[in-house]
C-alpha cells in the first residue's frame, strides 16, 4: 500500500549510542518531516525537507541530524542518545496543500 | 507560547452524546487541518478548512472554521466508540512553513 513506512517500530537504546531511524514514502512527495510525541507536549517538529538535498531545523533540532540523499528518504540520525530523547517519532510527508501523512512511528526507548 | 490552543484536553462521554473540540490562536492561517490519531498508530487527516465560515461534515462530525480564520471547531454528533482517539487541529501559515499543531484533545467514548 502506498504510504509512509518507518523502521524500526520499536528500539531500545542506551545512553551514548547511536542509531539511524528510516522514513521511506512512495507517493512522490516533495516535504518530508520528522516529529517527536511526548506526553502533554503534543507533536514538535525536530527537522523537515523540502525537497531532495534540503534540509531544516524545527522546533526541537538539538541531539538530531538529518539527510534526503533520495527524494522518497528521510533519516534521522541519534549520534549519542540520551535519556531525554526517549519518545515516539513521527515521520511525515506531503504534496501541497493536502496535508500530511503519516508513518506509524518508532518507539524508542534511551536507557 | 502555544500558537494553537486545544480545548478540553481530555473528554470522556457515554455513547450517543454530543461533543464540540476547539481549536484557538490568536494568528491567522491559511487552512486548518483535524486528524486523529489512534493508539500506536500516526496521526489521519479527517479535514482540510480552507475559507472563513467554511462547514464540512464528515458523516456525524461537523468542522467548521472561523470567520477570520483564527480558529476552528470539531462538532461530533452520537459519538460512538470508534470515535475514541486523540482529535489535532494543524494550521497552515502558508509560504510552505511547516504546519503548527497543537497538544490534542483525547477523547473517550464509553458503551
Amino acid at each position: 500500500n502506498a504510504g509512509v513506512t518507518q523502521t524500526p517500530k520499536f528500539r531500545v537504546l542506551k545512553t551514548g549510542q547511536s542509531m539511524t531511524l528510516l522514513c521511506a514514502q512512495d507517493m512522490n512527495h516533495e516535504y518530508m518531516y520528522w516529529y517527536r510525541q511526548d506526553p502533554g507536549m503534543g507533536l514538535r517538529l525536530i527537522h523537515y525537507s523540502v525537497g531532495e538535498g534540503t534540509t531544516a531545523k524545527g522546533e526541537v533540532p538539538d541531539g538530531y541530524n538529518v539527510s534526503r540523499l533520495k527524494k522518497q528518504n528521510f533519516l534521522l540520525g541519534l549520534e549519542s542518545a540520551a535519556p531525554s530523547q526517549t519518545s515516539v517519532y513521527f515521520c511525515a510527508s506531503m504534496r501541497g496543500p493536502y496535508g500530511y501523512t503519516f508513518g506509524s512511528g518508532t518507539r524508542l526507548t534511551v536507557v | 507560547t502555544q500558537l494553537l490552543e486545544q480545548s478540553p484536553q481530555f473528554l470522556s462521554i457515554q455513547e450517543g452524546e454530543n461533543l464540540t473540540v476547539y481549536c484557538n490562536s490568536s494568528s491567522v492561517f491559511s487552512s486548518l487541518q483535524w486528524y486523529r490519531q489512534e493508539p500506536g498508530e500516526g496521526p489521519v487527516l479527517l479535514v482540510t478548512v480552507v475559507t472563513g465560515g467554511e462547514v464540512k461534515k464528515l458523516k456525524r462530525l461537523t468542522f467548521q472554521f472561523g470567520d477570520a480564520r483564527k480558529d476552528s471547531s470539531l462538532h461530533i454528533t452520537a459519538a460512538q466508540p470508534g470515535d475514541t482517539g486523540l482529535y489535532l487541529c494543524a494550521g497552515d501559515r502558508g509560504g510552505n512553513t511547516p504546519l503548527v499543531f497543537g497538544k490534542g484533545t483525547r477523547l473517550s467514548v464509553i458503551a
